[in-house]
């Protein structure tokens, strides 16, 4: 059965540093997002990406925070410098089509930042 | 908001026993998703249940939906040990972001 993948498992990083968190989609899904969640904290939905450009972001994907479709595999988030508060799992997830259709997730990243 | 609220927050009950929880939302929703999440883990999708249907099958699940009242049940017969697991409701916002709530943590006592 199709699945998300995200690497790394784990990311430790220093306050200050970015970091590419990754993702592989399900292969014919066209939307995708990132969601984070702070630990013993809710699932908070960060970003959605459709067609080569953002279509919805949350208050809490500010500058520091990017996201990019490299190539027709990859969906990336990018945190520009790290803070302490961003130390969370990160979801990504794919969806395949328009209507109400299930978005699946992947494992996530840990990020843990020092 | 339409925020998912799980009830209980947590409960624990014996292997073979059924486990039920509801989650209720604030505003018109077009489905509504049940995910698992083991301790530490990512989110795995159990079941859709859109607006126009009243209850779904999925295996020892069953999902019933009342749009009158807002809410929704998730019922798990006949429960395992692996099912021990937080359990959540989401509801997607105009087919984007799923808003989660807070989850049940169930406890499956062998």
């Amino acid at each position: 059965e199709p699945e998300v993948t995200q690497t790394p498992s784990h990311q430790v990083t220093q306050m200050g540093q970015e970091v590419i968190l990754r993702c592989v989609p399900i292969s014919n899904h066209l939307y995708f997002y990132w969601y984070r969640q702070i630990l013993g904290q809710k699932v908070e939905f960060l970003v959605s990406f459709y067609n080569n450009e953002i279509s919805e972001k949350s208050e809490i994907f500010d500058d520091q925070f990017s996201v990019e479709r490299p190539d027709g595999s990859n969906f990336t988030l990018k945190i520009r410098s790290t803070k302490l508060e961003d130390s969370a799992m990160y979801f990504c997830a794919s969806r395949g089509g328009a209507g109400p259709d299930t978005q699946y997730f992947g494992p996530g990243t840990r990020l843990t930042v020092l | 908001s339409q925020q998912g609220e799980e009830d209980p927050q947590a409960l624990s009950i014996q292997e073979g026993e059924n486990a039920t929880m509801n989650c209720s939302y604030k505003t018109s929703i077009n489905n509504l998703q049940w995910y698992r999440q083991n301790s530490g883990r990512g989110l795995v999708h159990l079941i859709l249940i859109r607006s126009n249907e009243r209850e779904k099958h999925s295996g020892r699940l069953r999902v019933t939906l009342d749009t009158s009242k807002k809410s929704s049940s998730l019922l798990i017969t006949a429960s395992r040990a692996a099912d021990t697991a937080s359990y959540f409701c989401a509801t997607p916002f105009g087919n984007e972001k799923l808003t989660f709530g807070t989850g049940t943590r169930l406890t499956i006592i062998p």
